[in-house]
């Protein structure tokens, strides 16, 4: 299974913007429609953020946003909030589902 | 309420054996690919296995493969996963995450709270 490359780590300010990258190859994160974004909060179970790519599941702030380019993957968190401080994962298909590394998003 | 639940974690020594299980409510659980999903402490989400609705196609990430074996009962809506020759990187929580009715879905929408495999001597 191909590793997702993320960021260890991303901060932002209180209302200000941030996007998390996942770069996966061009046979997975390339040639599928097939990224999701996950949040989770320490002790918490992971929580389905965006799905194929772009799609908010109900009950998700319009504030994040997903995209692609190629065979990079990104998440933007506009108008950044405390809450939003967690670790952030993405995953694709390719063959299997793969997770990334995570991204800790610190909100200063 | 749409909620999966799982059990059956504890502690267990090197080489040693557990069973998982993931109760499934709210929805009809005959209709969905169900995935396991760990997280060891420190490190990030790894997708384990999955089974297709019927439990007819399962599939495992190499590093579990040969030792893990994923399966359901939709009779019980309850899905499993058995553990054998454990190794104390296996140690993480593990969470059943409800898949798509596609298997190439990603998106796990319903994930339960967790069950905490300890493998240590």
């Amino acid at each position: 299974q191909s590793a997702l490359t993320q960021p260890a780590s991303v901060s932002g300010s209180p209302g200000q913007s941030i996007t998390i990258s996942c770069t996966g190859t061009s046979s997975g994160v390339g040639s599928y429609n097939l990224v999701s974004w996950y949040q989770r909060h320490p002790g918490r179970a992971p929580k389905l953020m965006i799905y194929e790519v772009s799609k908010r599941p109900s009950g998700v702030s319009i504030r994040f946003s997903g995209s692609k380019s190629g065979k990079t993957a990104s998440l933007t968190i506009s108008g950044l909030q405390a809450e939003d401080e967690a670790d952030y994962y993405c995953c694709s298909y390719a063959g299997s589902p793969v997770f990334g590394g995570g991204t800790k998003v610190t909100v200063l | 309420e749409v909620q999966l639940v799982e059990s059956g974690g504890g502690l267990v020594q090197p080489g040693g054996s557990l069973r998982l299980s993931c109760a499934a409510s709210g929805f009809t659980f005959s209709s969905y690919w169900i995935h396991w999903v760990r997280h060891a402490p420190g490190k990030g989400l790894v997708w384990v296995s999955r089974i297709n609705s019927d439990g007819s196609s399962t599939s495992y990430a190499d590093s579990v493969k040969g030792r893990f074996t994923i399966s359901r009962d939709n009779a019980k809506n309850t899905l499993y996963l058995q553990m054998n020759s454990l190794r104390a990187e296996d140690t993480a929580m593990y969470y059943c995450a409800r898949g798509g009715r596609d298997g190439n879905s990603v998106a796990f929408d319903i994930w339960g709270q967790g069950t905490l495999v300890t493998v240590s001597s």
